[in-house]
C-alpha cells in the first residue's frame, strides 16, 4: 500500500524557518518525481515545488522561490521541504504529492497520492 | 503564477449533468495539454478524477469526463449523485514564469 506520512508541521513565528518532511513506502520512491502542494484553512489548493526523481531539476511557486528548498534523499525514502524566512501568508497545511504513473508512463503534472498533510502555522 | 479561474459553486439535482469550466491562459490551459482534475470532500486529501484533459485513472467512476478548448477546460459529471458533492480544483502545467504546475481556485458542487 502506498503511503506519504508528513511531520514537521509547528507553530513557528514570522521570519522564522521550518523543515518537513514526508517518509514514503509502498513503491519504488526513486522512480518518481515528487512535489509539494499547500492549502490554507478554508483555501484552494496552491502548488508549491517539485523535484525530479534524483533530484537534479526543481522547481519553485514564485511565491516561495528563494525561500523554500525541496530536496529528497532517496536511499531513505524521504522529501524534504526547508522553509526559511516564513510569512503569515505561508500558514497552510502542506502535502506531499506524488505523481501518477500508469502503464510505464508517468504524468509529471497530475498527482494520484496524497500524504495525510502537516500544518504549518507563522504567527507571533 | 495566476490561479486557473473557476466558478466558485455549481449545483444540481441528482441524476442532472454539470459542468464546471477552468479558465487559464495560452502559458497554461492553453498551450499544454496537462490538465487534471481533483475532488476534495471536505477534511479529506484530494483525489485525482481527470489526467490530460481527459483521462481518467483506473477505479474513477465514467460519469467523470473532461475537455478543453482554447484556453478553457471542462470537467463534466453525468448523473450527479449525492456522493459527488464536494470541492473541485482543475491544474494545469505551466511556464508563464518558471516550470510547475498551477491550480484553479475550486469550485463547489451541491448536489441538491
Amino acid at each position: 500500500e502506498v503511503q506519504l506520512v508528513e511531520s514537521g508541521g509547528d507553530l513557528v513565528q514570522p521570519g522564522g524557518s521550518l523543515r518537513l518532511s514526508c517518509t514514503a513506502s509502498g513503491f519504488t520512491f526513486s522512480n518518481y518525481w515528487m512535489h509539494w502542494v499547500r492549502q490554507a484553512p478554508g483555501k484552494g489548493l496552491v502548488w508549491v515545488s517539485r523535484i525530479k526523481t534524483d533530484g537534479s531539476d526543481t522547481s519553485y511557486a514564485d511565491s516561495v522561490k528563494g525561500r523554500f528548498t525541496i530536496s529528497r534523499d532517496n536511499a531513505k525514502d524521504t522529501l524534504y521541504l526547508q522553509m526559511n524566512s516564513l510569512r503569515a501568508d505561508d500558514t497552510a497545511v502542506y502535502y506531499c504529492v506524488r505523481i501518477y504513473c500508469s502503464g510505464g508512463t508517468c504524468f509529471n503534472e497530475a498527482f494520484d497520492y496524497w500524504g495525510q498533510g502537516t500544518l504549518v502555522t507563522v504567527s507571533s | 503564477q495566476s490561479a486557473l479561474t473557476q466558478p466558485a459553486s455549481v449545483s444540481g439535482s441528482p441524476g442532472q449533468s454539470i459542468t464546471i469550466s477552468c479558465t487559464g491562459t495560452s502559458s497554461d490551459v492553453g498551450r499544454y495539454k496537462y490538465v487534471s482534475w481533483y475532488q476534495q470532500h471536505p477534511g479529506k486529501a484530494p483525489k485525482l478524477m481527470i489526467y490530460e484533459v481527459s483521462n481518467r485513472p483506473t477505479g474513477v467512476s465514467y460519469r467523470f469526463s473532461g475537455s478543453k478548448s482554447g484556453i478553457t477546460a471542462s470537467l463534466t459529471i453525468s448523473g450527479v449523485q449525492a456522493e459527488d458533492e464536494a470541492d473541485y480544483y482543475c491544474s494545469s502545467y505551466t511556464t508563464s514564469t518558471t516550470p510547475g504546475v498551477v491550480f484553479g481556485g475550486g469550485t463547489k458542487l451541491t448536489v441538491l
